[in-house]
């Protein structure tokens, strides 16, 4: 069973850039959630995906934005990068969206905004 | 909405147990969890409990929860240095998507 695998591993981008992470979830889960760790703090919740619509938000601003695909994999977008993007960004999987699923997440892709 | 607080750092002996402890706020039935983060890693799953439920063992680790005051609390029995990472406690909220609310983590340090 392959885990949750999320490219790049590292990126460094310039203010005001784009830019698009990949996460390919879980064999069997078709549930997507993204989170963002700054240096030195707990991860943030951004948003979830499930059957490739959004359920459910965190305070980001709308230059976050994200797409499920009909294989459950999905991207997180992110406009006009700010030097406080710079962070982990995480994906987790879980099977669905039920009260008791876990999540299980994948190594992170490491952002840089310089 | 949640909050989770943990304690900054803990330092142990190899061989001792290690308690790492946590509060949250949100007063309805929850998940909560523990995960495991090492240097330059994602989040691994240690376990979780249900809110209904007091304890939960598994191997080394064992879970408590005080429902009254909140408090949740990780036990780790014969630390080992490979235990060395940060600890973060998660709160789950059925209320926005599912998500999870983190702690900001518990740096364990096990000197040999």
């Amino acid at each position: 069973e392959t885990g949750v695998t999320q490219s790049p591993t590292h990126l460094i981008k310039t203010r005001g850039q784009q830019v698009t992470l990949r996460c390919s979830s879980q064999s069997g889960h078709n549930t997507v959630s993204w989170y963002q760790q700054a240096l030195g703090q707990g991860p943030q919740f951004i948003f979830q995906y499930y059957r490739e619509e959004e359920n459910g938000r965190g305070n980001f601003p709308p230059r976050f934005s994200g797409l499920q695909f009909p294989n459950y994999s999905s991207e997180l977008n992110v406009n006009a990068l700010e030097l406080d993007d710079s962070a982990l960004y995480l994906c987790a999987s879980s099977p669905a969206t039920g009260r008791g699923e876990t999540q299980y997440f994948g190594p992170g892709t490491r952002l840089l905004v310089l | 909405g949640e909050d989770v607080e943990q304690s900054l750092f803990l330092s142990v002996r190899e061989g001792d147990s290690s308690v790492i402890n946590c509060t949250y706020t949100d007063s309805s039935s929850t998940y909560l969890y523990w995960y495991k983060q090492e240097p330059g890693a994602g989040l691994q799953l240690l376990t979780y409990i249900f809110s209904n439920m007091d304890m939960k063992q598994d191997q080394r680790l064992t879970v408590l929860l005080n429902k009254k005051d909140k408090h949740l609390s990780l036990r780790i029995a014969d630390t080992q240095t490979g235990d060395s990472a940060i600890y973060f406690c998660a709160e789950k909220d059925w209320d926005a998507g599912n998500m999870l609310t983190f702690g900001g983590g518990t740096r364990l340090m096990v000197k040999p």
